[in-house]
């Protein structure tokens, strides 16, 4: 079944213990981005890749990182989270076209819900 | 900046009541609009792309539109199947790996009673 998946679903942490988000894609896609959403603030891209070792800022990147040594992996990393990174993270994949230009349908993951205390 | 606003936020219907949601946009340049459907608790679903003004595209009872300053999504004779949150987002075209950017509206919450 083509899908993407995240891990842990749910997380509840401490300030400043370090932790990373798993997100995995079986479709063999270029693409991939990590999102958090926020009541009334809708989805906000928090960092994206376009290929393997291939990666970029979105909106909101502060206190985040990320890596894509493979194409089917993207983690995203919080060293030191704070509370106000508690928030539903989305991981999202997608093919892209035309050498990149182009990406159609993301395909989203089921969410990760972060609590920091 | 790229900005997206979805109006309104939330739409209340009763089924079969036809009604649009409006996604507004301002880029420097679109390369593509998107719409999305989240169920509560889940990962947004696709529905449509659309990339130049004038575009249309149909899926069931959806019909979603683009202008060169605004998408409407246009649900006829809505079902409670159909309740969700509608996304709208936004591609910018752009240099380097800068068109991979994604810019999502605040979403509109629509419930429709039976």
């Amino acid at each position: 079944e083509a899908q993407v998946t995240q891990n842990p679903r749910y997380l509840i942490t401490v300030t400043g213990k370090k932790l990373t988000v798993t997100c995995s894609q079986n479709m063999n896609h270029e693409y991939m981005s990590w999102y958090r959403q926020d009541p009334g603030l809708g989805l906000r891209q928090i960092y994206y890749s376009m290929n393997v070792e291939v990666t970029d800022k979105g909106d909101v990147p502060e206190g985040y990182k990320v890596s894509r040594k493979e194409k089917r992996n993207f983690p995203l990393i919080l060293e030191s989270p704070s509370p106000n990174q508690t928030s539903l993270y989305f991981c999202a994949s997608s093919l892209s076209s035309s050498g990149g230009a182009f990406y159609n349908e993301q395909f989203f993951g089921p969410g990760t819900r972060l609590t920091v205390l | 900046e790229d900005q997206v606003t979805q109006s309104p936020e939330a739409l209340r219907l009763q089924e079969g009541e036809s009604s649009s949601l409006n996604c507004s946009y301002t880029v420097s340049g679109l390369r593509g609009l998107f719409w999305y459907r989240q169920d509560p608790g889940k990962g947004p679903e696709f529905l449509f792309t659309l990339y130049s003004a004038g575009e249309e595209k149909e899926k069931e009872r959806l019909k979603a539109t683009l202008t060169k300053k605004e998408s409407f999504l246009h649900i006829t004779a809505p079902k409670p199947e159909d309740s969700a949150t509608y996304l709208c987002a936004v591609q910018a075209k752009g240099g380097g790996t800068s068109y991979g950017k994604l810019t999502f509206g605040q979403g509109t919450i629509l419930t429709v009673h039976p």
